[in-house]
């Protein structure tokens, strides 16, 4: 599947340095999320784009900087990391008609982070 | 905050022998839906369920929606070794704003072939 892309797929980075991770949906969809999975926890929602609004999750930290400049891409900016957060970073996608409906998630392949 | 629990957490079974996991939430739900993630792969949704006591099924998947929407199940008949991986449900609130699910820890199968 390529409806949505994640780079890179793998990264490892030092507890100093500054890096991006970047997702491309090409779904025609509205609705863009970060998510984290880690062998310990489950899927955990760390940021939603939603009809250009953003709802952010209190509990993330601010080392984690969420950007969606367009409805088709999303970035998440990492900076000052701790080694906890060495986890496998899941986009996904869905087309948020507003209301109380929910419509399936289309995830993208992750990148699986590293922090030494 | 909204909690979403999945038994059991790892189930190993023999190829051929049914499966089942359950899905319990602490909030009643608007609704719910199943994802499957084989090992080394991403979450693929499968089902959505809406209503009240609804059940859906896909050839040997079978999905119920509690009558109270706070508990849903996953039954597979005869497992085959392409079943192998992790389930998730994922339920909405009643009052979420957009599209946030809260997904279970999930349970992953193993078939013994």
């Amino acid at each position: 599947e390529t409806g949505v892309t994640q780079t890179p797929r793998h990264l490892v980075m030092g507890m100093t340095n500054k890096k991006s991770l970047k997702c491309e949906q090409h779904l025609g969809h509205n609705a863009m999320y970060w998510y984290k999975q880690s062998a310990k926890k489950p899927l955990e929602l760390m940021f939603v784009y939603s009809l250009e609004e953003r709802v952010e999750n209190n509990s993330v930290p601010s080392r984690f900087s969420p950007e969606c400049p367009n409805s088709s891409h999303l970035f998440l900016h990492l900076h000052t990391l701790q080694p906890e957060d060495s986890a496998l970073y899941l986009c996904a996608s869905s087309q948020d008609r507003g209301g109380m409906s929910s419509y399936e998630q289309y995830f993208g392949p992750g990148t699986r982070l590293t922090v030494t | 905050g909204q909690q979403v629990m999945q038994i059991p957490q790892y189930q190993h079974v023999q190829e051929g022998e049914d499966f089942t996991t359950y899905c319990n939430s602490s909030t009643t739900l608007s609704n719910i839906q199943w994802y499957k993630q084989r090992p080394g792969g991403h979450p693929v949704f499968l089902i959505q369920l809406v209503k009240s006591g609804e059940v859906k099924k896909q050839k040997r998947l079978t999905f119920q929606f509690g009558e109270a929407k706070k508990n849903s199940s996953l039954h597979i008949t005869a497992t085959q070794t392409t079943d192998v991986g992790t389930y998730f449900c994922a339920g909405r609130r009643n009052n979420n704003a957009g599209n946030m699910l809260t997904f279970g820890g999930g349970t992953r199968l193993m078939v013994k072939p």
